[in-house]
């Protein structure tokens, strides 16, 4: 079936350092939405990228998709502890005519002060 | 706005025993999704409607069904739980298919 793989599944920094999350998916995205889940909450929207190649930053956030729309990445620059929580790709397959997010398996943060 | 609402917000049930999470959101989104969430699995599409009057099947829909009561309510049943259901539950919803989605606060649920 259509998967969406993420690595890693647990990244351990010392804050200040840099962190990239990796997304794959084994068909073509129409799409691709990141969220951010704190520990014990609920994931919230951070972005959707569209179009192949795509490049979208928020602060020190910043989010790909790649050229053949099959691959996506998060990299954060010089983490902050307000950065703790487990990252979450959702992809929404190309052709497809409903809106079912294919959501990868999440990586977790953890920023050491 | 409260957004997306759950209750409750925990529960626990025995094998066999049956009940229904209810799922409100005021944004007045068509689309809306209940996820189930387990460790290391993300979250997993159980159903979902894309507007008022439809739903449909998503990625792990066996043992549960699902009413879209109204454009605000989506409420889901277990009519029979195993401990297999047991997970954290996320109601969600989007403007429209595609767009974003905003999440509840989740049910925490355990069968034993």
């Amino acid at each position: 079936g259509q998967q969406v793989m993420q690595i890693p599944q647990y990244q351990h920094v010392q804050e200040g350092e840099d962190f990239t999350t990796y997304c794959n998916s084994s068909t073509t995205l129409s799409n691709i939405q990141w969220y951010k889940q704190r520990p014990g909450g609920h994931p919230v929207f951070l972005i959707q990228l569209v179009k192949s190649g795509e490049v979208k930053k928020q602060k020190r956030l910043t989010f790909q998709f790649g050229e053949a729309k099959k691959n996506s990445s998060l990299h954060i620059t010089a983490t902050q502890t307000t950065d703790v929580g487990t990252y979450f790709c959702a992809g929404q397959v190309e052709g497809g005519n409903t809106g079912k997010l294919i959501f990868g398996q999440g990586t977790t943060l953890q920023v050491k002060p | 706005n409260a957004g997306v609402t759950q209750t409750p917000k925990f529960q626990v049930l025995k094998t066999g025993q049956s009940m229904t999470l209810q799922c409100a959101q005021d944004m007045n989104h068509n689309s809306m999704y209940w996820y189930r969430q387990d460790p290391g699995m993300g979250l997993r599409l159980i159903y979902y409607s894309a507007s008022e009057g439809t739903t449909d099947k998503g990625e792990v829909p066996n043992g549960y069904n699902v009413s879209r009561l109204n454009k605000r309510e989506f409420s889901l049943r277990l009519e029979s739980a195993a401990p297999s259901q047991t997970s954290v539950y996320f109601c969600a919803s989007s403007e429209i298919l595609r767009s974003e989605q905003f999440f509840g606060p989740g049910t925490r649920l355990t069968v034993l």
